[in-house]
């Protein structure tokens, strides 16, 4: 069974960093691309962030380009999001997203770990 | 960016009754090389994360009941439930997979009437 499990959310304040980590199990991590998608409280679901298969290759949504970083670690089963310079429109519930091989089809979600942005 | 819309925003339905849900890209997500749609639907329950119900705009996932259909091409998209059962109460989201940033529709709410 596919597992995500996402931590590092918490309450920090505008121009702050936090660090998210998603560890996957259940399936061979090293064979599949991965993604941030996040859920402000109250609305719709908006892709953050995307990484590769190997890691060489990522993607960003514009809102966030230049201050958030994706990154993975494949010996470790690991998916990360290192979060600078936050701001208020940041806070929203942070998903990890399994894609279907490559694409940007998600096919299994964690539970989300919430980040608020607020002084 | 490739624009979601969906349509309506919010529906009510009786049960067993149909519901239906459009979704409409601002430009093609048709792969020609494929002449795949890079479209997927998703469903999200209260208190949970989206669970993925539709994906190549037609294609229902592993143990998706099959009042669950999607129809649609280029730009056109429609999610169907064809006798709305109480547990189907949700948001449904579309999205377009074809290119990065990845992006999503606003999200219609599917209530009983």
């Amino acid at each position: 069974e596919v597992q995500l499990l996402e931590s590092g959310g918490g309450m920090v304040q505008p121009g702050g960093s936090l660090r998210l980590s998603c560890a996957a199990s259940g399936f061979n991590f090293n064979g599949y691309a991965m993604s941030w998608v996040r859920q402000a409280p109250g609305k719709g679901l908006e892709w953050v962030s995307g990484i590769s298969v190997s890691g060489d290759t990522t993607y960003y949504a514009d809102s966030v380009k230049g201050r958030f970083t994706i990154s993975r670690d494949n010996s470790k089963n690991t998916l990360n999001l290192q979060m600078n310079s936050l701001r208020a429109e940041d806070t929203a519930l942070y998903y990890c997203a399994k894609a279907v091989f490559s694409t940007g089809l998600f096919d299994n979600w964690g539970q989300g770990t919430l980040v608020t942005v607020s002084s | 960016d490739i624009v979601m819309t969906q349509s309506p925003d919010s529906l009510a339905v009786s049960l067993g009754e149909r519901a239906t849900i459009n979704c409409k890209s601002s430009q093609s997500v048709l792969y020609s090389s494929n002449n795949k749609n890079y479209l997927a639907w998703y469903q999200q329950k209260p208190g949970q994360p989206p669970k993925l119900l539709i994906y190549w705009a037609s294609t229902r996932e592993s143990g998706v009941p099959d009042r669950f259909s999607g129809s649609g091409s280029g730009t056109d998209f429609t999610l169907t439930v064809s006798s709305l059962q109480a547990e189907d109460v949700a948001v449904y989201y579309c999205q377009q997979y074809y290119t990065t940033p990845y992006t999503f529709g606003q999200g219609t709410k599917l209530e009983i009437k």
